[in-house]
């Protein structure tokens, strides 16, 4: 399609499990973004890709969340040793270089830590 | 630091009537200001955005928005409301200064419901 997809739409884990993320950008956008929404708030910035790699990760929580995007396109978030607080619906988004602010959101994840 | 406060929760209208949804900013730079739109189970959507061109920024389906410096407010409005504007209304700021042109910091949101 032509959006931002993103998979998978829901992912329920137990707690300390791994889990990964993915985010398909629109074809031919360099820019990649990774937010986080939790409920009755709005997305949080995590980390935001330029190309292959994290021009900027200062939203990551802590080292239990990492993020990849190998070949500048499909963007992995992977997390570690969930915890319940990890719960929220994770937002990917991308834009055109240079066009600042106009981002192009997927529908996220929802992730439900148990 | 740059932030985006929302005065509302929640806006309810009636359909036909007009619609304001505030917001206050603070930036250390000259700032560039968005609104979004969430409607349930879609993804995110650019309503309209100022970066310091013309201060009243047209946006689609009807929205418009301006930005007033002196106020530090960029206030969302609409003539008259239709049952199809009821969504999240968020508003984002983005630190053009930083050079940093992703990292958006969101408003807490407003819930707009549109009565018949």
């Amino acid at each position: 399609g032509a959006g931002v997809s993103q998979t998978p739409s829901n992912k329920v884990t137990e707690k300390g499990k791994y889990v990964e993320l993915r985010c398909d950008p629109i074809s031919g956008h360099t820019a990649l973004y990774w937010y986080r929404q939790s409920l009755g708030q709005g997305p949080e910035f995590l980390i935001y890709f330029q190309g292959t790699g994290a021009a900027d990760d200062s939203g990551l929580p802590n080292d239990r969340f990492f993020a990849v995007r190998p070949e500048g396109s499909v963007s992995t978030l992977k997390i570690q040793r969930t915890e319940r607080g990890d719960s929220a619906v994770y937002l990917c988004a991308s834009s055109r270089q240079g066009v600042a602010g106009e981002l192009f959101f997927g529908e996220g994840s929802r992730l439900t830590v148990l | 630091a740059q932030s985006v406060t929302q005065l509302d929760s929640h806006v309810s209208v009636s359909e036909g009537t007009p619609v304001l949804l505030r917001c206050n900013y603070s930036s250390s730079y000259s700032p560039s200001l968005f609104w979004y739109v969430q409607h349930p189970n879609k993804g995110l959507q650019l309503l309209l955005k100022y970066t310091s061109a013309a201060t009243l920024v047209k946006g689609i389906n009807g929205f418009e928005a301006e930005f007033k410096k002196s106020e530090t407010s960029f206030h969302l409005t609409k003539p008259s409301a239709h049952m199809s504007d009821a969504a999240e209304y968020f508003c984002v700021v983005s630190d053009r200064g930083s050079g940093n042109t992703g990292k958006l910091i969101f408003g807490q949101g407003t819930t707009l419901q549109v009565k018949p």
